[in-house]
């Protein structure tokens, strides 16, 4: 099982960049969600989805947008990149909101 | 959203017991205490889950208050691999599932 798998693991943008974060899982979960951790600091939701088609924001949702086509892929898009973005984001799943969640190994941005 | 509030570190030797305890007075009838916690340079991982009676699993306990405004979490035996941050997080049926700042659990060998 591949699980939460997270693209890329590093990436380097500059300020007023834009790109999209991939979280793909193969575990059929409905529930999926993006987390961002600053150093030596706990995560921050950004977004969250209940299933395909459906979308919320989290704690920290400004400067990030999301989407839900597909069960299995919950992409994260940065439309204009800012320092204040680097971070560590985290995607996270399962099968509804009381169940244990799984999480990918994160993606390293660095915005200059 | 129902918080949690944990003390920010904690200490322990090697093969001793560890209780790590959670505050979350304002928990909801139908809100689930899950722990979590997350290694060196990993994402976090799941370690065990309640909703009112004490439960236990190969990696630790779960203690639930009686009136669930607390919980602990009890590592039996701690190894220094059990050396990482700890979360406590409610999850609610608005499916938010909000992280604090944790406790960071030092081993000492």
């Amino acid at each position: 099982n591949a699980g939460v798998t997270q693209t890329p693991k590093f990436q380097v943008l500059k300020t007023g960049q834009s790109m999209t974060l991939q979280c793909a899982q193969d575990m059929n979960h409905e529930y999926m969600s993006w987390y961002r951790q600053d150093p030596g600091m706990g995560l921050r939701l950004i977004h969250y989805s209940v299933g395909a088609g459906i979308t919320d924001q989290g704690e920290v949702p400004n400067g990030y947008n999301v989407s839900r086509s597909t069960t299995e892929d919950f992409p994260l898009r940065l439309l204009s990149a800012a320092p204040s973005q680097t971070s560590v984001y985290f995607c996270a799943s399962s099968y509804i909101g009381f169940s244990p969640l799984h999480f990918g190994n994160g993606t390293r941005l660095t915005v200059t | 959203d129902a918080k949690t509030t944990q003390p920010n570190s904690m200490e322990s030797n090697e093969e001793e017991p560890v209780h790590l305890p959670c505050n979350h007075s304002t928990i909801s009838g139908t809100d689930y205490i899950h722990w979590y916690r997350q290694l060196p340079s990993q994402g976090p991982e799941y370690v065990i889950h309640g909703l009112t009676s004490n439960v236990n699993n190969r990696m630790a306990s779960l203690a639930i208050a009686e009136d669930r405004k607390s919980s602990t979490l009890i590592l039996h035996r701690a190894t220094l691999r059990d050396a990482a941050v700890y979360y406590c997080i409610l999850t609610s049926a608005t499916d938010k599932l909000i992280f604090g700042t944790g406790t960071r659990l030092q081993v000492f060998p």
